[in-house]
């Protein structure tokens, strides 16, 4: 069974770049059968979709994000990560990672999810 | 459009059962999935490919889609029940989309 933890800074300042990484195990990311996706949560609001990165790098971002929003994918570390540039406060949510089983059907192992404050 | 809307709130009775809809022109072409999320804890999927439960989902729990419009369904309400709902699709271009999300109140 798949397990994924976020990790990363707890608190951005305005204008700069928000990084979380997301650490895969019982899998590898390599994996064929997922890609690999960012979700996020303002505190008391809906979920929103960011983005997924396949293994072989090829990537998949919100429209409405897109412009500032970078996904990598570690296979040695076993690791993806997500940047998001230019945070204001409207960046401020709980980020998930999560498995999204191909082709691109469904959310089907979450992270605990990680809370990114943006505040000078 | 891809969006997709629910109703913000309802309540059932417990022992009751109770639908959940979703609705999006994208739901004509490709299935819901349906995710249930409690205060404070991390979204669970229910449902997926719009009638599938994933393995320890009770069978309480079902999907089913009409046209545009996606409904999850649960029968026999339990108090456990009583959480955040939210479906989710894909669009065209591949992109995916959550409903704005449904309050389940077990009265």
């Amino acid at each position: 069974q798949l397990q994924l933890q976020e990790s990363g800074p707890g608190l951005v300042k305005p204008s700069e770049t928000l990084s979380l990484t997301c650490t895969v195990s019982g899998d590898s990311i390599r994996s064929t059968i997922y890609y690999w996706a960012w979700i996020r949560q303002p505190p008391g609001k809906g979920l929103e979709w960011i983005g997924r990165i396949y293994y072989s790098g090829n990537t998949y971002y919100n429209p409405s994000l897109k412009s500032r929003v970078t996904m990598s994918a570690d296979t040695s570390k076993n690791q993806f990560s997500l940047k998001l540039s230019s945070v204001t406060a409207a960046d401020t949510a709980l980020y998930y990672c999560a498995s999204e089983a191909v082709p691109g059907t469904y959310f089907d192992y979450w992270g605990q999810g990680t809370l990114v404050s943006v505040s000078s | 459009s891809s969006e997709l809307t629910q109703d913000p709130a309802v309540s059932v009775a417990l022992g009751q059962t109770v639908r959940i809809t979703c609705q999006g022109d994208s739901l004509r072409d490709y299935y819901a999935n349906w995710y249930q999320q409690k205060p404070g804890q991390t979204p669970v999927l229910v449902i997926y490919r719009e009638n599938n439960r994933p393995s320890g989902i009770p069978d309480r729990f079902s999907g089913s889609r009409s046209v545009n419009t996606a409904s999850l369904t649960i029968t026999a309400t339990q108090a456990e029940d009583e959480a955040d709902y939210y479906c989710d699709s894909r669009d065209n271009s591949g992109y995916r989309h959550f409903g704005s999300g449904t309050k389940v109140t077990v009265l």
